[in-house]
């Protein structure tokens, strides 16, 4: 089943802050994060696999809370190149890569 | 990174006709690529995997008979659509994972934009 992200859209200021969440309703035993601009191919942003871990790259991170089968997408100081829509993505037991149900993040001047 | 490169980068072609899709993996050996399509404003649906020297695995609901896959070598994943109705007009794109990780990054084909008149 599709993990459902929150929210499906939100606009957001050069320089505020934004939180994508990722629920799944199966077990997560890791989460992948994408972000696809509009009529382009999903550009990777960071792997989650363990329970607990915590990860960043530049001003966006993420975390897994394996328990609640939920991660989330910390976005601090946007800048308009953060625009795009963002996928959390789930590995199912045959090694295949279901996406998410997509947040669209606009960030404006 | 690796590259995944698709091609074309899009199509305009009658109803009835076949269009095939090519996915190549540039600098890496993929005994499985994975093919996905996406309408507008929505997700990335998996369409079925593409198993090298194998038959590929499709995802409930998708026509086996309408979407053929071909991976006939580490380098190559072809998905041929065919007899391509108007409601086949979608973005299909292509990828592959480093085969000997389970929890890998996938790298995607520039996709191809399918358009049925």
């Amino acid at each position: 089943q599709q993990p459902v992200q929150s929210p499906q859209a939100v606009i957001l200021r050069e320089g505020e802050d934004a939180v994508i969440n990722c629920s799944s309703s199966k077990a997560l035993y890791s989460v992948h994060w994408y972000r696809q601009k509009h009529g382009e191919a999903p550009v990777f942003l960071m792997i989650l696999l363990k329970g607990g871990e915590q990860k960043g790259h530049d001003k966006i991170s993420a975390s897994f809370n394996e328990k609640k089968q939920q991660s989330s997408l910390y976005l601090t100081a946007s800048q308009l190149s953060y625009s795009g829509t963002y996928f959390c993505g789930t590995i199912s037991g045959a090694n295949n890569l279901f996406f998410g149900t997509g947040t669209r993040l606009t960030v404006i001047p | 990174g690796a590259v995944v490169s698709q091609h074309p980068s899009w199509v305009i072609c009658k109803s009835g006709t076949s269009v095939k899709i090519e996915c190549r993996s540039l600098d890496f050996q993929a005994t499985t690529m994975f093919w996905y399509r996406q309408f507008p404003k929505q997700s990335l649906m998996l369409m079925a995997t593409s198993n090298e020297g194998s038959k590929a695995t499709y995802e409930q609901g998708v026509e086996k008979d309408k979407f053929l896959i071909n991976h006939a070598s580490l380098t190559l994943s072809t998905l041929t659509v065919t007899s391509a109705h108007p409601e086949d007009s979608s973005f299909y794109i292509c990828s592959a994972r480093d085969p000997t990780g389970m929890n890998t990054e996938a790298f995607f084909g520039q996709g191809t934009r399918l358009t049925v008149v």
